[in-house]
């Protein structure tokens, strides 16, 4: 079993419509969560930290469960520009991140 | 403030030969990471420097791979020598001096080995 499991999708979704992604986890001593969102043959750019108590930031909502060892991530309201890959990553406790391997998103017209 | 700097942007070469990678991270960030993302896996770590001493290198595939960091400012990463199986996109990141600190990625070197 991998350490942190995406669906890789791809998840085509109509403009304005809501959308989200669950990502697990298999290390229940893991000390902090991000989203990352990478365009096409560029670098991974930081979209959220992921906090226990949940965070908000404009149209994007993530959350912690670590009960279930899962963060989740969604956005409403999806734009064409949001059409982009959504990487998980969690760090260990060893500095290092782990990656999922990305879930697609195509934001239809 | 300059991002994560890496040069450079592609490199295509022969099985066998040499090839150098440059990482510049944010200034005064202190931690250095080197990852790797192999086409149709997931972005893996290979590295992690703080400052100029190796941190934890556990990610590194075998001792064809040689990672610098001399002064701890710029990074380097030699692979000598490539093998097809080294093609990919090899991505820096840097963070500050605390840990948990948010990682903040370079837009890699695309390496390609024929």
């Amino acid at each position: 079993r991998k350490e942190v499991e995406q669906d890789p999708g791809p998840f085509n979704v109509p403009e304005g419509a809501t959308v989200a992604f669950n990502c697990t986890y298999s290390n229940s001593a893991s000390q902090s969560f991000f989203w990352y969102r990478q365009d096409c043959r560029k670098e991974p750019k930081l979209l959220m930290s992921v906090y226990s108590s949940g965070n908000e930031d404009g149209r994007f909502t993530a959350q912690l469960n670590r009960a279930s060892q899962y963060i989740s991530l969604l956005i409403r309201d999806s734009k064409l520009s949001d059409s982009a890959t959504y990487l998980c990553a969690v760090n260990f406790g060893n500095e290092k991140l782990t990656f999922g391997t990305g879930t697609r998103l195509t934001i239809i017209p | 403030e300059a991002g994560v700097t890496q040069f450079p942007s592609h490199s295509v070469i022969e099985k066998g030969q040499t090839v150098t990678l440059r990482c510049d991270p944010i200034s005064g960030h202190d931690n250095l990471y080197w990852y790797r993302r192999v086409m149709g896996k997931e972005i893996k770590f290979l590295l992690h420097f703080v400052k100029e001493s190796k941190q934890d290198e556990s990610g590194m595939p075998n001792n064809r791979f040689l990672a610098e960091r001399t002064g701890g400012t710029y990074s380097t990463l030699k692979v000598q020598p490539a093998e097809l199986e080294d093609s990919g996109v090899y991505f820096c990141a840097s963070s500050h001096h605390l840990a948990g600190e948010t990682q903040y990625f370079g837009p890699g070197t695309r390496l390609l080995v024929l």
